[in-house]
């Protein structure tokens, strides 16, 4: 079963500081990788995409890197801000509507 | 530009009850979902659809029934509300598959 493993669950980092979370896959086959951000309450929003041939993707703070050898990504959050409390989401797509969900990381920002 | 609105917003059933959810987008995609969301586990298709008339079983059917009679409008019912179907339920659309995805704020649904 195609299965997409988050760590950690949760993290609490003060503002300002840097955090990475990490996304390991067994999905095959691999279309791209996708990183959401979904705050409390809401749906989720899409954040970056990457297909097998791109290692890295920026959107403003948040820096995506994807080693399709080893089947790891990771989503790296610059100068945290209390606005980045929530919850990321990473998700593998092989190609058509079957995506992989995985659990989410609940990050906590505080002052 | 709404994009993808879900109605109701919140919705609570008595076991058996039925009840119809309705994910409207204006963005012309051909591609939408149904996802439902419990706590600890990733999202999980119910049904989709490909385009206008068309609908497809997910990955956790079983339950729901849907209908796409227009291509902005995906709905999805529940015929005979079961406690195990207490959750949040997310409605999504794309353009392309390999596209991202642009999701609904989700209906949460609790069945005493």
């Amino acid at each position: 079963k195609n299965q997409v493993e988050q760590s950690p669950q949760s993290l609490i980092i003060l503002e300002g500081k840097n955090c990475t979370l990490q996304c390991n896959y067994t999905v095959s086959p691999f279309s791209n990788l996708r990183w959401y951000k979904q705050d409390t309450g809401r749906g989720p929003v899409s954040l970056t995409i990457m297909t097998f041939s791109e290692n890295t993707k920026s959107n403003g703070r948040y820096t995506a890197t994807l080693d399709a050898d080893t089947k790891q990504s990771s989503l790296h959050i610059t100068a945290s801000q209390l606005s980045d409390s929530a919850s990321y989401i990473c998700v593998v797509s092989p190609g058509d509507y079957k995506l992989s969900f995985g659990a989410g990381t609940t990050v906590t920002v505080r002052a | 530009n709404a994009g993808v609105t879900q109605t109701p917003k919140f919705r609570v059933l008595k076991t058996g009850q039925s009840m119809t959810l309705l994910c409207a987008q204006d963005m012309n995609h051909e591609y939408m979902y149904w996802y439902r969301q419990d706590p600890g586990m990733g999202l999980r298709l119910i049904h989709y659809s490909v385009g206008e008339g068309t609908t497809a079983k997910g990955e956790v059917p079983d339950g729901y029934n849907v209908s796409r009679l227009k291509k902005q409008n995906f709905l999805l019912g529940l015929e005979s509300a079961a406690p195990s179907q207490t959750s949040v339920y997310f409605c999504a659309s794309t353009f392309r598959t390999e596209n991202g995805y642009t999701f609904g704020s989700g209906t949460r649904l609790t069945v005493v």
